[in-house]
């Protein structure tokens, strides 16, 4: 069973870059089938997917973030990370990391809270 | 950008009703439609791909429908955890994946 845990700073400050990672468990990101994504949930609204990174190193943004975020991997620690720089409180959400296909986003962490407050 | 609207935002049912939820695309996304639920505190959980196939260990009570623009989620039969929130989302345009905002089942 593959496990996905988000780990960061709970709190940034305005025009900081927010950085998180993600651990996998129960899985290899090298294994090839499979891509590697954010997604954030601001307090009380929907979804929005940030990207996706595949072990060879290769990445997709979402266009409206694409200026601001950077995602890269770490095969050896079994990680992926996640920058958002330039931050303001929009950028407040719940920061989920996930597993992806082509067709679905199977499996979840459980998501780690970002504020972003002076 | 492909955007999913849900209809309503918020649904009223009885346990042991039917409930169905709507979700529409400004594009033909053809079949490439999921649906997840969302439980307070948790993680979405997939529900249903492909517009209709249900994923690993969803009852049968779940069925979704539709292709183009025009999606269902019906729950047949409503049990107490199934109040939640769903979305649909696309993947038509894969990478890019986009979601519908969202329609809150709550017990009336």
């Amino acid at each position: 069973q593959v496990q996905l845990q988000e780990s960061g700073p709970g709190l940034v400050k305005p025009s900081q870059t927010l950085s998180l990672t993600c651990t996998v468990s129960g899985g290899s990101i090298s294994s090839g089938d499979y891509y590697w994504s954010w997604i954030r949930q601001p307090p009380g609204k929907g979804l929005e997917w940030i990207g996706y990174i595949y072990y060879s190193g290769s990445t997709y943004y979402n266009p409206s973030l694409k200026s601001r975020v950077t995602i890269s991997v770490d095969t050896s620690k079994n990680q992926f990370s996640l920058k958002l720089s330039s931050v303001t409180a929009a950028d407040t959400a719940v920061y989920y990391c996930a597993r992806e296909t082509t067709v679905t986003i199977d499996y979840w962490g459980q998501g780690t809270l970002v504020t972003v407050s002076s | 950008e492909i955007v999913m609207t849900q209809s309503p935002a918020t649904l009223s049912v009885s346990p042991g009703e039917r409930a169905t939820l709507s979700c529409r695309a400004s594009q033909s996304v053809s079949s490439n439609l999921a649906w997840y639920q969302q439980k307070p505190g948790q993680a979405p959980r997939l529900l249903i791909y492909g517009a209709s196939t249900r994923a690993t260990g969803i009852p049968a009570r779940f069925s979704g429908s539709g292709s183009g623009t025009e999606f269902t989620l019906t729950i047949s039969s409503l049990q107490s955890e199934d109040f939640a929130v769903y979305y649909c989302q696309q993947y038509n345009n894969w990478p890019w994946y986009t979601f519908g905002q969202g329609t809150k089942l709550e017990i009336k």
